[in-house]
């Protein structure tokens, strides 16, 4: 297992498109997040899936965005109608609910989308 | 709702030589866990070091270690022996039960 996996890893699109992003976690991790980050900023917290229910949304959210995760594996992030404003990379993460990594989070290497 | 502070942008070190990142975030909970992250130029982010509030020993990794004082709600991580392969942006992220929130990063510069 080489760690988490995201892809694509750039997207541009023109405003008013639709976009999916795909996340494939470690295999053994049940948890899995999505987080957003813009130019010189920290990454932001969007959404937690513990295997395939989704428990918590962030505000950041918009009814726009929708995130699954189908039988507690890979996850996607899909964006209905872009703006220009959600031109950010876009980071996922995973980890174990337990154990002596509990709660150490590993990321992938981003999805960078750009909204012309 | 939880907070996490980095006050310096960046932060310039000579080869081999020690550096100190700075770190404050605020909560009310009391049992959480602190990391500092690590992420080069356009690459994914890597954990560096993790503190679990109920420790009162310092973390350690190698060249990398903390100074976590609870009560100040500080977290700061020292580099010692800095080396050019240092320079990245770093993170502190805080975390309660799963989610981390994340400072906005202090940007490292590695001076040969």
């Amino acid at each position: 297992d080489t760690g988490v996996s995201q892809d694509p890893r750039h997207k541009i699109t023109k405003r008013g498109q639709n976009v999916t992003f795909r996340c494939d976690p470690i295999s053994e991790h049940n948890r899995l997040y999505w987080y957003r980050q813009t130019l010189g900023q920290g990454p932001e917290f969007l959404t937690y899936f513990q295997n395939e229910a989704q428990l918590e949304k962030s505000r950041l959210l918009s009814d726009r965005f929708s995130a699954e995760r189908p039988k507690g594996s890979f996850s996607t992030l899909e964006i209905q109608r872009t703006e220009q404003g959600d031109s950010a990379m876009y980071l996922c993460a995973s980890s174990q609910a337990q154990g002596v990594a509990y709660n150490e989070q590993f990321f992938g290497p981003g999805t960078r989308l750009t909204v012309l | 709702a939880q907070t996490v502070t980095q006050s310096q942008p960046e932060m310039s070190v000579q080869e081999a030589e020690t550096v100190t990142l700075s770190c404050t975030y605020d909560t009310s909970e009391s049992d959480y866990y602190l990391f500092w992250y690590k992420q080069p130029p356009s690459r994914q982010m890597i954990l560096v070091i993790r503190q679990e509030a109920y420790k009162q020993q310092n973390a350690t990794e190698n060249r990398f270690s903390v100074n976590f004082q609870k009560a100040a709600k500080s977290f700061s991580l020292k580099i010692s022996d800095s080396q050019l392969g240092d320079a990245a942006m770093y993170f502190c992220a805080f975390s309660g039960t799963y989610k981390y929130i994340f400072g906005t990063g202090t940007r490292l510069k590695v001076l040969a």
